[in-house]
């Protein structure tokens, strides 16, 4: 049964740091997707990481994957208020298959303070 | 931007009471899928679709039905609606390459 891990659940940062959320998962897989969901609204798709070492990067968000490691990671650079929301993580759990159902993270909630 | 319709988007209804969540989409995606969230939890798949008359149930298990009668439309049905039926749902579209996955507005859903 493929599991998936994010952490930190909750991180609170001051603007301008970096960090970075994990993302592990329990089985293989050949898709990660990273969402965003700001409270009360719907997922907006951030990152879609096909392979191993894929590394994509929009704005102050960059995204990674290592598939030997069953890791990937969010990377926050010179953080902003704006970017407060919750990101999940999620693993398609059908490796080769047409089915792409998802399997999510607990999501981490990201506070962004002045 | 994806072309995902869902409606009612926030609904308070009685126990007992049927309801349908409506999911239509104009991009003409085979896949469709339906999660359910609860408040500040993680979103869990309960139906899906692969194309016109393919219904399967996810890895959650619900009282709901769906059906896919044509291929923009992919409808939620709870027959009796009960308390712990409260939660988000929101519906989904994928193309055949499954790249993206695309969500609804979701729709909230409160039984009282």
């Amino acid at each position: 049964e493929l599991k998936v891990e994010q952490n930190p659940l909750f991180l609170s940062m001051q603007e301008g740091k970096n960090y970075t959320i994990y993302c592990n998962y329990s089985t293989t897989s050949d898709r990660l997707y990273w969402y965003r969901q700001d409270p009360g609204k719907s997922l907006e798709s951030l990152f879609v990481l096909l392979s191993n070492g894929a590394v994509k990067q929009e704005g102050r968000l960059m995204a990674s994957l290592d598939t030997k490691a069953r890791l990937s990671t969010l990377h926050i650079t010179a953080a902003v208020h704006d970017l407060s929301a919750t990101y999940f993580c999620a693993v398609d759990a059908n490796y080769g298959g047409s089915q792409g159902n998802l399997i999510f993270g607990k999501g981490t909630k990201l506070s962004v303070k002045p | 931007e994806a072309d995902i319709y869902q409606t009612p988007r926030y609904l308070v209804i009685g126990t007992g009471k049927k309801i349908t969540l409506e999911c239509s989409q104009t991009m003409g995606h085979d896949k469709m899928y339906w999660y359910q969230q609860d408040p500040g939890m993680e979103l869990h798949l309960i139906h899906y679709s692969y194309g016109v008359n393919s219904t399967e149930k996810g890895d959650l298990s619900s009282e709901s039905t769906v059906s896919r009668i044509r291929t923009e439309h992919f409808p939620l049905t709870l027959e009796s609606a009960r308390p712990s039926h409260t939660s988000q749902y929101l519906c989904a579209t994928s193309g055949s390459s499954r790249n993206t996955i695309y969500f609804g507005e979701g729709s909230w859903l409160t039984v009282v």
